[in-house]
């Protein structure tokens, strides 16, 4: 697609329930990276795949957080047994990997999740 | 462990001021910098991309800098307009790593 495509933009949740973000990143970008924004707070990552691998999940706050990527394409980040700390925005890019350092990122608009 | 920060947190200026946001980072083994433009409840928009080899970028009233050797950049803005307000975040891509480095953000308010 023409840009990163994130759904759903918002999702309001019980505490306690499952959630499945998806992130559908530009045609032909193998690399693709979850980014969590609280209320007030900077940047915090979360994951990046190269393909369909994750050379780094160092920043999954706990293991309720896991993220898949198939077909080295659309991506699901899903949180488990929610908390009202997991209320965020959770952002997603992607970036070419052809000379991984040297090419930006391009940021989807975001899913707005508020458990409740 | 890189980190980034960015000064001043928040800055209001008149229309039609030209302005610098500064960016330190504290490792200078980086591959790239970029500076991000997010409006609120929305994602981050692109706005200039820096390779470790170079110095400078401009895209319209936007020029960033960098000196990698002194961990620092800049983005000047000229001649500001009201749409400019919004929060401008400064990333590093560290040469050791697949992901982005952000600082706290600068939020700019151009009054009209």
């Amino acid at each position: 697609g023409a840009g990163v495509s994130q759904s759903p933009s918002n999702k309001v949740t019980e505490k306690g329930k499952d959630v499945e973000l998806r992130c559908d990143p530009i045609s032909g970008h193998t690399a693709l990276y979850w980014y969590r924004q609280s209320l007030g707070q900077g940047l915090e990552f979360l994951i990046y795949f190269q393909g369909n691998s994750a050379p780094d999940k160092s920043g999954l706050p706990s293991d309720r957080f896991s993220a898949e990527r198939t077909g080295g394409s659309v991506s699901t980040l899903t949180i488990q047994r929610t908390q009202q700390e997991d209320s965020a925005v959770y952002l997603c890019a992607s970036s070419p990997s052809v000379g991984i350092g040297s090419h930006g990122y391009t940021f989807g608009s975001g899913t707005r999740l508020t458990v409740v | 462990k890189q980190e980034v920060t960015q000064i001043p947190a928040a800055l209001s200026v008149p229309e039609g001021e030209n302005l610098v946001l500064n960016c330190s980072f504290t490792d200078s083994a980086i591959y790239n910098l970029q500076w991000f433009r997010q409006d609120p409840g929305k994602g981050l928009t692109s706005l200039l991309l820096i390779q470790s080899s170079q110095r400078e970028q401009t895209s319209g009233r936007l020029n960033a800098s960098l000196d990698k050797s002194s961990g620092r950049s800049t983005l000047y803005i000229a001649a500001s307009q009201p749409g400019d307000s919004a929060t401008y975040l400064c990333a590093v891509r560290p040469s050791n790593t697949g992901k982005l480095i952000f600082g706290q953000g600068t939020t700019l308010q151009v009054k009209p």
